[in-house]
């Protein structure tokens, strides 16, 4: 079975400061990781993947992520927030060599103040 | 490249009736996942098809949903007797064949059940 905690339903951030979204997942086998973003009346749009290989990861918009596997976590990383990042973020969680679904963090919403 | 195509974008209907709801999959994915998200239970896996296989139905929660998928691309989820907790944002995402290729989401159908 596997789990994903998402610390903070709510995060604001004044512009240009840096950005944190936590994540920590439990899984029983290796796990691939992903975040991805929702704009308002939209779908998910993929930022990042882990899945295997260096475990600091670059996406989309100037976002990375590291997985620290002895912390069982995924947490995602700005340096410097835009207004145009203000969105809901998710954290998810699939089986390493399985295609199943992934499983979902309950997702972090994203303010940027001016 | 077109993306995951979802239909109607917004659906309202009357407690009692049945819908479908459609989703046209990025060509050449061969795995299409249903999803549903709610207010109060975040992101929720309904059902998985992968090529020819049987799907995993293991996510639907009544009988009252089920789904197909027509010659490894569309795919149509039924919901038959609507009640008012179905209403939800049902989220449809499709994948390259292979554990490790990210899921790519449609922009969702939003339906309302009066």
């Amino acid at each position: 079975a596997q789990s994903v905690t998402q610390l903070g339903s709510h995060v604001s951030v004044s512009e240009g400061a840096l950005v944190l979204l936590r994540c920590n997942y439990s899984s029983s086998v290796p796990p691939y990781l992903f975040w991805y973003v929702q704009y308002p009346n939209q779908g998910l749009q993929l930022l990042l993947k882990y899945t295997t290989g260096a475990t600091l990861v670059k996406g989309i918009n100037g976002f990375e992520a590291e997985f620290k596997k002895s912390e069982t976590s995924f947490h995602l990383t700005k340096p410097s927030a835009h207004m145009s990042d203000a969105a809901e973020y998710f954290c998810a969680v699939s089986e390493a060599g399985s295609a199943r679904q992934l499983t979902f963090g309950s997702g972090t919403q994203l303010t940027v103040l001016p | 490249g077109a993306g995951v195509s979802q239909s109607p974008s917004n659906k309202v209907t009357e407690k009692g009736k049945d819908v479908e709801l459609r989703c046209d999959p990025i060509s050449g994915h061969t795995a299409l996942y249903w999803y549903r998200q709610s207010l109060g239970q975040g992101l929720e896996f309904l059902i998985y098809f992968q090529g020819n296989s049987a799907p995993d139905k293991s996510g639907l929660p009544s009988d009252r949903f089920s789904a197909e998928r027509t010659g490894g691309s569309v795919s149509t989820l039924t919901i038959q007797r609507t009640q008012q907790e179905d209403s939800a944002v049902y989220l449809c995402a499709s994948r390259l064949s292979g554990s490790n290729q990210p899921q790519h989401f449609g922009d969702g159908t939003r339906l309302s059940i009066l």
